[in-house]
């Protein structure tokens, strides 16, 4: 059974810093991997997804890479701002294509 | 942009009370889903659709639940009989087809079991 876990469960920085997400998954049979956001109350926004015979994927200040046979991810955010600051959610998906998410990255971003 | 759009946003229901949660996909889409987020947890998978039939259900889709598209455009997701733990966020996804794998999500149902 996928497992998806997040590290860290919350992260706070100041404004302008650089900043990675982890995300790992316990199968690598995986078909893609997508990041979302979530705002509080919120739906999922997608940010990025990753085939998986992809490496990386690039949106804005927002860069995501994929490595399938570690089974680990990273989301890296460029000179974050106050208006990133959401919960960002990992999810993979199987052939199967349902989505297994992770706990979630809870980022706050201070003035 | 086209997205996903879920009725009501917020539905109180009394226990054992029938509840009707509806989704309208994003019109070219094939592949629908409804996943569910209890407070404070994970994302967790319902039941994918496809072709008019169900694709994949999870252990939590149980005979309580039922999935129909009614006409061309609405996606609902029935519960016969709530219980207080079916108390979640529940939202409903679309996807286009199998080269276009990202699912758009709609802004969510939050249903609150009395």
């Amino acid at each position: 059974k996928q497992e998806v876990t997040q590290i860290p469960a919350a992260l706070s920085v100041p404004e302008g810093e650089n900043l990675v997400l982890n995300c790992s998954f316990t199968d690598s049979a995986i078909y893609n991997l997508q990041w979302f956001r979530q705002d509080p109350g919120k739906g999922l926004t997608s940010l990025l997804l990753i085939q998986s015979s992809q490496r990386e994927q690039t949106s804005g200040r927002l860069n995501a890479s994929l490595d399938k046979s570690s089974g680990r991810s990273t989301l890296y955010i460029a000179a974050s701002q106050p208006g990133d600051s959401a919960t960002y959610l990992c999810a993979v998906s199987g052939t199967a294509s349902k989505l297994t998410f992770g706990t979630g990255t809870r980022l706050q971003v201070t003035l | 942009e086209p997205e996903v759009t879920q009725t009501p946003s917020h539905q109180v229901t009394q226990m054992g009370q029938e509840v009707i949660l509806r989704c309208v996909p994003i019109s070219n889409h094939l592949y629908f889903y409804w996943y569910r987020q209890i407070l404070g947890q994970k994302v967790e998978f319902l039941v994918s659709f496809y072709n008019n039939e169900i694709s994949e259900k999870s252990e939590i889709f149980d005979d309580q639940f039922s999935v129909e598209r009614p006409d061309g455009s609405n996606f609902t997701l029935k519960i016969r009989s709530t219980k207080l733990e079916d108390s979640a966020m529940y939202f409903c996804a679309s996807r286009e087809g199998l080269a276009k794998n990202i699912q758009y999500f709609g802004a969510g149902t939050r249903l609150s079991v009395l």
